[in-house]
Formats: C-alpha cells, structure tokens, sequence
C-alpha cells in the first residue's frame, strides 16, 4: 500500500524550531518529486516546498523562504522539513505529498498523508 | 505568489453540472499547462482529481473533467452525486514553485 506518514508536529514558542519527517512506503520513493503542503485551521491550502527526486531542484513559498529547509534522505525513503524562527501564522497542518510523475516535477500531489498538526503560541 | 481566486461557493441539485473557474496571470495558469484540481472532504486529506489541466487519475470517475482558456482554468462536474459535496481547489504550477486557488464549496442541493 502506497503511504506517507507525517510527524514532528507539535506545540513550540514564536521564534524556536521544529523538524518535520515524512517516512514513505510502497512505491519506489527516490523516483519521485516530494512536497510539504500546509492548512491554516479552517482555511485554505498552501505550497510550502518542493525537492525534485536527488535534491537538484528546490522551491519554496515566498512566506517561508529563508526560515525552512526540505530535505530529503533516499536511503530512508524520507523527506523532511526544517522549520526555524517559527511565526503565528506558521500554525498549520502539514501534509507531506507525492508528485505524481517520475523525474519530472509536475506539481500533481498523488499521494497525501494525513498531516501533522504544528502549534505556534506562547 | 497570490493565490490564485476561486468562487466560495458554487451548487447544484443531484444530476445537474457545476462548473468552477480558477482565475490567475500569465506567470502561473495561462503559462503553463500544470493545472491540477483537489477535492477535500471535511478533515480528510486533498484528493487529485485532474492533472495537466485535463487529465484524470486513474480511479476518479469521468463525471470530473478540467479545461483552460487564457489565464483561467476551469473544473466541471456532471451528474452531482451526493458524495461530491466537498471543498474543492485548483492549483498551478508558477515557475519553480506553486500556488494553490482560494477554494470552492460546493454544495448538492
């Protein structure tokens, strides 16, 4: 079965950090594009990061350019979120999702896991 | 990166078609043709319903097609059913990174 598990999420204070993990299964993880994708509380969705399938391509949003870092380890069939200087508006659900296509980044979220709840507040 | 806009809502009775539109600029829906649309259903995860503006997933039902004009994309779905009741978002890709729609409920009446 094709799964994506979130965690790492939790309560932090404005301004630390926090590490988020994506552990895949059930497909061949180092073929394809990963991407973080968040939701306020009762809001919308929101493109947080990609990493192409070898880390050689690397987007961000421009609202957390220069605060999180996507990275991934193939030998672990993970991907990973570094989120530093935390902000208010940071609070969210994360989800963690698979591009749909091999090598090519197309930006189709095929597979979704069920997210992980990060808390921003003092 | 401005989202790109959506109607809040949109409905129809069980049987009929309703269509909703995705409005951006030429640097992400009317430059490329990565247009894809998600249905979410109350605390469940985005679900991919099409991909490259018009294609569909292995899995969702024929009922779901997408399109493109200019800088608007647009998701139609015919025969509502009940189940079709959701959230629903269109995304694009807008050079090396990616913006979500406002979103959409649709209401089956």
């Amino acid at each position: 079965e094709v799964q994506l598990v979130e965690s790492g999420g939790g309560l932090v204070q404005p301004g630390r950090s926090l590490r988020l993990s994506c552990a895949a299964s059930g497909f061949t993880f180092d073929d394809y594009a990963m991407h973080w994708v968040r939701q306020a509380p009762g809001k919308g969705l929101e493109w947080v990061s990609g990493i192409s399938w070898n880390s050689g391509s690397i987007g961000y949003a421009d609202s957390v350019k220069g605060r999180f870092t996507i990275s991934r380890d193939n030998a672990k069939n993970s991907l990973y979120l570094q989120m530093n200087s935390l902000r208010a508006e940071d609070m969210a659900l994360y989800y963690c999702a698979k591009d749909m296509e091999v090598v090519v980044i197309t930006y189709a979220f095929d597979i979704w896991g069920q997210g992980t709840m990060v808390t921003v507040s003092s | 990166q401005s989202a790109l806009t959506q109607p809040p809502s949109a409905s129809g009775s069980p049987g009929q078609s309703v269509t909703i539109s995705c409005t951006g600029t030429s640097s992400d829906v009317g430059g490329y043709n990565y247009v894809s649309w998600y249905q979410q259903h109350p605390g469940k995860a985005p679900k991919l319903m099409i991909y490259e503006v018009s294609k569909r997933p292995s899995g969702v039902p024929d009922r779901f097609s997408g399109s493109k004009s200019g800088n608007t994309a647009s998701l139609t779905v015919s025969g509502l059913q009940a189940e079709d009741e959701a959230d629903y978002y269109c995304s694009s890709y807008a050079g090396s990174n990616n913006v979500f729609g406002t979103g959409t409920k649709v209401t089956v009446l």
